[in-house]
């Protein structure tokens, strides 16, 4: 089945860059996400990337694919406090609903 | 901008009482989820539906039904709430991906309702 893993916590300064991983198991995915969670609210869609690239950039954003390894990272350049939340990964094969990671806390030092 | 509402943010049931969760979504989506999220369990996919009166069980349907009698609405019941189903529920909606189309199948969700069962 699929399986979908992220650490549970990572905390950085102000200003420096932020790597969330992930690692999954589907090798058929078609899509992976990236979404934000900020404290008592829904998911919010932050980017995603076909299975068939392996980079993407969107301003501060980059997500880089490794589809052999089947890891998954995204990067937070000049990350901000306003940064600080949930980030869950989350893949999609194309049948039924996309299988999310537990996600991972991100806490941002002023 | 796709929205989706979820009928309540903060819920407080007894043990045994039958409980609604609506969720609705204005951007025509054929496909509509529920998901409970613990913590350190991520998102866990309860229901689902592609259509109109179509449903298939998630990863932990047991407990709960739903309907799904117009496009734009989704309801999650809870026939006889248990302790062990206070969570947060969380309602998405989306198109069904076309595969590298442009159509991702991506997700939108609603704020999420915090249901304590007491």
């Amino acid at each position: 089945g699929e399986d979908v893993e992220q650490s549970l916590f990572l905390s950085v300064r102000e200003g420096d860059s932020s790597v969330i991983n992930c690692t999954y198991t589907d090798s058929s995915s078609t899509y992976l996400y990236w979404y934000k969670q900020e404290p008592g609210a829904g998911l919010q869609l932050l980017t995603y990337i076909f299975s068939n690239m392996d980079m993407k950039q969107d301003q501060r954003l980059t997500v880089l694919l490794n589809k052999k390894d089947k890891h998954l990272s995204l990067r937070i350049a000049d990350t901000q406090t306003g940064d600080s939340a949930i980030y869950f990964c989350a893949e999609f094969e194309g049948r039924r609903a996309l299988t999310f990671g537990s996600g991972t806390r991100l806490q941002v030092q002023p | 901008d796709v929205k989706v509402t979820q009928s309540s943010r903060y819920l407080v049931k007894r043990t045994g009482e039958k409980v609604f969760l609506e969720c609705v979504q204005d951007m025509d989506h054929e496909n509509m989820f529920w998901y409970r999220q613990d913590p350190g369990l991520g998102l866990r996919l309860i229901y689902f539906s592609y259509d109109v009166k179509m449903k298939e069980k998630g990863d932990i349907p047991e407990g709960y039904s739903v309907s799904r009698e117009k496009k734009e609405r989704f309801s999650l019941i809870l026939e006889s709430a248990s302790t062990n189903q206070t969570s947060m529920y969380l309602c998405a909606s989306s198109l069904p991906s076309l595969g590298f189309t442009g159509r991702t199948g991506s997700q939108y969700f609603g704020p999420g309702t915090r249901l304590t069962v007491l």
